[in-house]
């Protein structure tokens, strides 16, 4: 079973910050929090991770709140090439990666 | 220089058929995985190798049997293919608690 929830859909104006948001409340103190994306049906691809601080790529941010329970995804620009489904990914003590239903994410024009 | 690398990409054979998928890794990784896509598009791990070793083996049929010939390859054999087994196949790998990296994925289409 996923260890995260996150909403099932979401639309971004073009240009404009998307903010993608997660639930992960039953975090353990050393789970890092990842973010992957899927475009289309091509192999997910990893957007960036963390653990407690906040953190900033070349794509997008991480904030991740001071209890851990909750992350959000900032894509500071959205394009039309950020349409895809964002997947929130804890990795579990067994070494699972469960992926849920991600976030729909419509980048409209 | 493709990281992790999937053949066949599109694969298409009848019930009761054997097939096998191949997957390679040049990142130096040591955790392998095979993960699951059906057409409503969610994403379920099958198997997970580290070092050669399976640690990970979801609930799965039998017909599946992956085997890792070392700690770049992980490929998975597919016995009685059935009309269900139609989905897309994404081989993973990782070093640790770094991200995983996928391959792009094999379309088994079973008739």
């Amino acid at each position: 079973d996923a260890k995260t929830t996150q909403p099932t859909s979401m639309d971004c104006a073009e240009g404009r910050a998307a903010n993608l948001p997660c639930n992960h409340s039953t975090i353990s103190g050393n789970e890092y929090v990842y973010w992957y994306r899927q475009i289309h049906s091509q192999g997910p691809q990893y957007i960036i991770h963390g653990l407690k601080n906040n953190e900033t790529n070349e794509m997008a941010s991480l904030i991740i709140t001071e209890d851990r329970k909750s992350s959000t995804l900032i894509l500071p620009h959205a394009t039309l090439r950020d349409t895809a489904v964002y997947y929130c990914i804890v990795k579990d003590n067994a070494g699972k990666s469960t992926f849920g239903d991600g976030t729909t994410l419509t980048v409209k024009p | 220089d493709t990281a992790v690398s999937q053949t066949p990409k599109y694969l298409v054979t009848q019930m009761g058929n054997d097939k096998s998928i191949k997957c390679e890794q040049n990142l130096g990784h040591d955790t392998m995985y095979w993960y699951k896509q059906d057409s409503k598009k969610f994403l379920k791990i099958m198997f997970s190798y580290n070092n050669k070793e399976l640690i990970i083996n979801e609930t799965v049929p039998n017909r599946f049997s992956p085997k890792s010939p070392d700690k770049a390859h992980l490929n998975l054999h597919i016995n009685s293919l059935e009309l269900g087994d139609s989905a897309v196949y994404f081989c993973a790998s990782r070093r640790g608690d770094s991200p995983l990296h996928f391959g792009n994925g094999t379309r088994l289409t079973v008739t």
